[in-house]
């Protein structure tokens, strides 16, 4: 596509409840990351995809949190059993090429915003 | 420990006014450094990026940053201010050391008052 797509863009939810948040990235992109931002902070790494390379996964916050993609396209975010510090805009982005190939570039899309009561 | 600062959550300058928006990094290599602009209900869009080539970067919408190693800063200006650059800005900086993605500072808040 045009640029990197997600969905839902907003997802109220109830505590203790599992959520899935999806991302397409630009077409071509080898490198799909996902970040979090919860009001009043910057953004917070979770994890990364490159092509068919296992994922890093340093920065999920929890065993809740899940991510797959098929490869490189769709990827989906997964939290299992929602606590409401989960509540946060969850932004993807997607890279031409991977970190080390590439001076880091990333496109991002407009995100999820994920409340949960 | 590599990290990235962004003084000030939120400025408030005049239409017209300078517009500066300051960003200092930790680290012992110079990295590759960026500037994001976010506007309301919209996705982060790039700025400006500094790569190890020219120090002084000019980006979109008339914003310009300059690298200084000496003081590891990146601080974002932009001579006269307008009503549309009200948004949130974010640092941005990928550390050389390491297979990391880019670390972001905690964003400013630019507010412009007619």
């Amino acid at each position: 596509g045009a640029g990197v797509s997600q969905s839902p863009s907003n997802k109220v939810t109830e505590k203790g409840k599992d959520v899935e948040l999806r991302c397409d990235p630009i077409s071509g992109h080898t490198a799909l990351y996902w970040y979090r931002q919860r009001l009043g902070q910057g953004l917070e790494f979770l994890i990364y995809f490159q092509g068919n390379s296992a994922p890093d996964k340093s920065g999920l916050p929890s065993d809740r949190f899940s991510a797959e993609r098929t490869g490189e396209s769709v990827s989906t975010l997964t939290i299992q059993r929602t606590q409401q510090e989960d509540s946060a805009v969850y932004l993807c982005a997607s890279s031409l090429a991977p970190i080390l190939a590439s001076t880091g570039e990333l496109f991002f899309g407009e995100g999820s915003r994920l409340t949960v009561l | 420990a590599q990290s990235v600062t962004q003084l000030g959550s939120h400025v408030s300058v005049s239409e017209g006014a300078l517009v500066l928006l300051r960003c200092n990094y930790s680290s012992s290599v110079p990295p590759y450094l960026f500037w994001y602009v976010q506007y309301p209900n919209q996705g982060l869009q790039l700025l400006l990026k500094y790569t190890s080539a020219a120090t002084l970067v000019k980006g979109i919408n008339g914003f310009e940053a300059e690298f200084k190693k000496s003081e590891t800063s990146f601080h974002l200006t932009k001579p006269s201010a307008h009503m549309r650059d009200a948004a949130e800005y974010f640092c941005a900086v990928r550390f050389l050391s390491g297979n990391t993605p880019l670390v972001f500072g905690k964003g400013t808040r630019l507010s412009v008052i007619a």
